[in-house]
């Protein structure tokens, strides 16, 4: 069955501290797996796109890795700001052309406390 | 600002009625995807049109449908709205697959 899933559920951290948050998959046969940053009551944003062949990817103080061996993910926060509480939700694909099965997992809450 | 609008921002309705959700996806992207999200749940993705072609479908009601245009808008429709249906609604458009999705605001429903 194709699944993904998060850990943890919800995360409480102070400002400035680091957080790695986990994801992990059995969706088959995989095309790329993304992370997305939702701030409550708006659309989700992507903040990584990772295919088979990456292991690591950055966006500004975020840092997404993929083993796709063991078909596990995590989503570094580096120096984390009050503005980074939000979810963040882990998505794979498994893609033949435009056709697409699309997993979410359910997301980590993170909170970030000054 | 993704570049995909969605109309309107909010609806409140009651039980039994029938509303249209709207979406226009960023310009030159084919792909249109649609998205319930309940109140603290995860994102159920809904169903995917291509071009004015449904592509994929995941967790949609018989009682909710959706098309494509011609100019690629799309609108999703849900009819016999019942309690459980009051959600945020999204629309999330792309090239073509779903490599990169970009998102719009969210259309929050609520059933009286």
């Amino acid at each position: 069955k194709n699944q993904v899933e998060q850990s943890p559920q919800s995360l409480i951290i102070l400002e400035g501290k680091n957080c790695t948050l986990q994801c992990n998959y059995t969706v088959s046969p995989f095309s790329n797996l993304r992370w997305y940053k939702q701030d409550t009551g708006r659309g989700p944003v992507s903040l990584t796109i990772m295919t088979f062949s990456e292991n690591t990817k950055s966006n500004g103080r975020y840092t997404a890795t993929l083993d796709a061996d063991t078909k596990q993910s995590s989503l570094h926060i580096t120096a984390s700001q009050l503005s980074d509480s939000a979810s963040y939700i882990c998505v794979v694909s498994s893609s033949y052309s435009s056709a697409s099965k699309i997993i979410f997992g359910s997301g980590t809450r993170l909170s970030i406390r000054p | 600002d993704s570049g995909v609008t969605q109309t309107p921002k909010h609806l409140i309705t009651a039980t039994g009625q029938r509303v249209t959700l709207r979406c226009s996806p960023r310009s030159g992207d084919l792909s249109v995807y649609w998205y319930q999200q309940s109140l603290d749940q995860g994102l159920q993705f809904l169903i995917q049109y291509y071009n004015g072609e449904e592509r994929a479908k995941g967790n949609i009601l018989e009682r909710f449908s959706a098309q494509q245009f011609p100019d690629l808008h799309s609108e999703l429709n849900l009819s016999s709205l019942e309690l459980g249906d009051s959600a945020l609604y999204f629309c999330a458009s792309s090239v073509a697959g779903p490599d990169t999705q970009y998102f719009g605001p969210g259309t929050r429903l609520t059933v009286l």
